[in-house]
């Protein structure tokens, strides 16, 4: 069974801040994913990585999948309160996509 | 374009009772798929159907089952519910099959209260 675990779980911060949240795993993904999921509504797609030691950068979002292809990372500069959600990795592999236990950001003004 | 559609949005049932969510994806998408969400377990894959066919299944008991019909409509159903099925069902559309990586939309999920 392949496992994502997010750390941390929830993050409470000031606005202007910088942070970061980690996903990692045991196994190998062929391709990780982030989500943001606000209240009443579904998961929406912020990224794709796919190869290891990739990085991507979403405005103040910087997104990186680790050299083995096990781990991923996100940072988020400057958080403003617009970035409150729960933050989710998903990774591929088995044909299927597996979620991460989740971080909850609560941005404070 | 519309996104994907769930219904219902909300709804409680007792035990031993028996519930049908659905499903409308995106239009040309023929991929579904299935998740539960708790605050204990997070995000839970149960199935995917494509073209009609389970392309794969999670680890739920056979209490749990869904089809796809030839719209790309999906429905889920459970079973014999228990209290511990209480959670937030997601559906989420692709054009592809969830393997082939493409972007997967997810609707704002049926909220099942068990009693």
């Amino acid at each position: 069974t392949q496992l994502l675990e997010q750390s941390p779980q929830f993050l409470s911060i000031q606005e202007g801040e910088n942070l970061t949240v980690y996903c990692n795993s045991s196994s190998v993904f062929s391709s990780l994913q982030w989500y943001r999921q606000e209240p009443g509504e579904g998961p929406v797609l912020l990224v794709t990585v796919v190869t290891g030691g990739e990085v991507k950068k979403l405005k103040r979002l910087t997104f990186q999948f680790g050299d083995a292809r096990k781990d991923s990372s996100l940072h988020i500069t400057a958080a403003q309160p617009g970035d409150t959600g729960l933050y989710l990795c998903a990774g591929f592999g088995n044909e299927k996509l597996t979620f991460g236990t989740g971080t909850r950001l609560t941005i404070i003004p | 374009k519309a996104g994907v559609t769930q219904t219902p949005r909300y709804l409680i049932k007792t035990r031993g009772q028996q519930v049908t969510l659905s499903c409308s994806p995106i239009s040309g998408h023929r991929s579904v798929s299935w998740y539960q969400q708790t605050p204990g377990q997070g995000l839970q894959f149960l199935f995917e159907y494509f073209s009609e066919t389970q392309r794969n299944k999670g680890n739920f008991p056979g209490r749990f089952s869904g089809r796809q019909f030839s719209n790309s409509r999906s429905e889920m159903n459970v079973s014999t519910l228990e209290l511990g099925d209480s959670a937030l069902y997601l559906c989420a559309s692709s054009t592809m099959t969830v393997s082939s990586g493409n972007t997967i939309y997810f609707g704002e999920g049926s909220w099942l209260t068990v009693v």
